[in-house]
């Protein structure tokens, strides 16, 4: 069975500073992860995503995550936050052995001080 | 190149009554899913098709039901509606078969009342 779990529901950042969102997860064999972002009233959207190859994985808008096996983690960094970032994430989990059933963390809220 | 677009975006039912949503995925794709948002549970996974077979399904009851037709486009039917099905029903399409990024749509906001 899979599963993702977000630690902090919600997360406060001041504008500049780093940004980082954590993700853990369970797969029984080797998995395909993602970050979505919410904005509201909208869908989610691919902030990145690593299936195999490179352990550091680039995304839009700055954000990258990292791959770490040994921890069964995959959290979302940024170096420095905008306003603009403020919404919600999600971690998820999918097989390839499973199509696209993929599984989601509870996200994250990020809120963005000026 | 168009998105995926759900409809209706909005809509209120009653106890009992059902429901049919509709998805277009982006031309090409041939994989659909959904997914239940609700502020408590999350996001929750539905069912999947590809080229109108069901592949996947999650954990939820039979009254929830879905069909893709021979274009990909996708209903969800929900029927003998509750309370507890209030909630954002997200749609995503995807090119492939195998696991892929998934696009999704800006979902359908139900409220049973």
């Amino acid at each position: 069975a899979q599963s993702v779990t977000q630690l902090g529901s919600h997360v406060s950042v001041s504008e500049g500073a780093l940004v980082l969102l954590r993700c853990n997860y369970s797969s029984s064999v080797p998995p395909y992860l993602f970050w979505y972002v919410q904005y509201p009233n909208q869908g989610l959207q691919l902030l990145l995503k690593y299936t195999t190859g490179a352990t550091l994985v680039k995304g839009i808008n700055g954000f990258e995550a990292e791959f770490k096996k040994s921890e069964t983690s995959f959290h979302l960094t940024k170096p420095s936050a905008h306003m603009s970032d403020a919404a919600e994430y999600f971690c998820a989990v999918s097989q390839s052995n499973t199509g696209n059933q993929f599984y989601f963390g509870t996200g994250t809220s990020l809120t963005v001080i000026p | 190149k168009a998105g995926v677009t759900q409809t209706p975006r909005y809509l209120i039912k009653t106890r009992g009554q059902q429901v049919t949503l509709s998805c277009s995925p982006i031309s090409g794709h041939r994989s659909v899913s959904w997914y239940q948002q609700t502020p408590g549970q999350g996001l929750q996974f539905l069912f999947e098709y590809f080229s109108e077979t069901q592949r996947n399904k999650g954990n939820f009851p039979g009254r929830f039901s879905g069909r893709q037709f021979s274009n990909s486009r996708s209903e969800m039917n929900v029927s003998t509606l509750e309370l507890g099905d209030s909630a954002l029903y997200l749609c995503a399409s995807s090119r492939t078969g195998k696991t892929g990024e998934l696009f999704f749509g800006e979902g359908s906001r139900l409220t049973v009342l």
